[in-house]
C-alpha cells in the first residue's frame, strides 16, 4: 500500500534554531516528492519538488534532501523564524498514475520567540 | 486573477441543506483538484480533472458529493443533503502541467460547517 509517514508528528522550537523534518514513504513506482508548508488557515503552498536524481534541493532557508534507495527525505530549516511556523507537508506522487499524489499527514512546527 | 479563487470562504448550514462550492483556477491551468481537510488532518483527494478528460471521482466519499468542471474553467463541488461529518475546508489546486511534476497551486479554501 502506498504510504507516506512524517515524523515528528509536532515540534517547538526557539527562534533561529535550526531544525529537520522526516518523510518516509512506501510509494511505488516512484515519481517525485514534493513539500508544502501550510499556514494555519491557508491552502498548502509548495516548497519543492525532487524527482529521483536529485538528492538535494534548496529554497532560501529551506533544503531537502532525497535518498531514494532508503525512500526517505528530510526537510531542514535553517535559522528558523516565528514566520516558519506551519504545518509541512510531505506528497510523493506515484509513477503509474500521474496526478495521484500521496499526502503524509504533516508535521506541525512552531517558532517560539 | 492571479491564483485559484474559492468562494465561499465560509459556510455554515444545517444538515440536510444542499451546498455548492466554486473554484476558478488559474487561467490556462488544465488539471484541477478538489481536496477535502478536516480539522488538524492532512488532505483527502476527492476528485481530479484534467482538460475534457473523464475525471477520476475515486476519492468522493458517498453519492452525496458531485462535482463539474465546463473544459478547463470553473469547478463546482456539491454536496447535497450535508452531514455534520462533512464540516471540513474543501481545497481546490490547479495545475498547469498535466502528469508527473506539476506544480499545484491551492485555493484558500472553502470552510464548510454544518450544524
Amino acid at each position: 500500500k502506498n504510504q507516506v509517514e512524517q515524523s515528528p508528528q509536532s515540534l517547538i522550537i526557539l527562534e533561529g534554531k535550526n531544525c529537520t523534518l522526516q518523510c518516509n514513504y512506501t510509494v511505488s513506482p516512484f515519481s517525485n516528492l514534493r513539500w508544502y508548508k501550510q499556514d494555519t488557515g491557508r491552502g498548502p503552498v509548495s516548497l519543492t519538488i525532487m524527482t529521483f536524481s536529485e538528492n538535494t534541493k534548496s529554497n532560501g532557508r529551506y533544503t531537502a534532501t532525497l535518498d531514494a534507495d532508503t525512500k526517505q527525505s528530510s526537510l531542514h530549516i535553517t535559522a528558523s523564524q516565528l514566520s516558519d511556523s506551519a504545518s509541512y507537508i510531505c506528497v510523493v506522487s506515484a509513477g503509474d498514475s500521474n496526478y495521484q499524489l500521496i499526502w503524509g499527514a504533516g508535521t506541525k512546527l512552531i517558532i517560539k520567540p | 486573477g492571479a491564483g485559484v479563487s474559492q468562494s465561499p470562504s465560509n459556510k455554515v448550514t444545517e444538515k440536510g441543506k444542499d451546498v455548492e462550492l466554486r473554484c476558478d483556477p488559474i487561467s490556462g491551468h488544465t488539471a484541477l483538484y478538489w481536496y477535502r481537510q478536516r480539522l488538524g488532518q492532512g488532505l483527502e483527494f476527492l476528485i481530479y480533472f484534467q482538460g475534457n478528460s473523464a475525471p477520476d471521482k475515486s476519492g468522493l466519499p458517498s453519492d452525496r458529493f458531485s462535482a463539474e468542471r465546463t473544459g478547463e474553467s470553473v469547478s463546482t463541488l456539491t454536496i447535497q443533503r450535508t452531514q455534520q461529518e462533512d464540516s471540513a475546508v474543501y481545497l481546490c489546486a490547479s495545475s498547469l502541467v498535466w502528469g508527473l511534476t506539476g506544480e499545484l497551486f491551492f485555493g484558500e479554501g472553502s470552510r464548510l460547517t454544518v450544524l
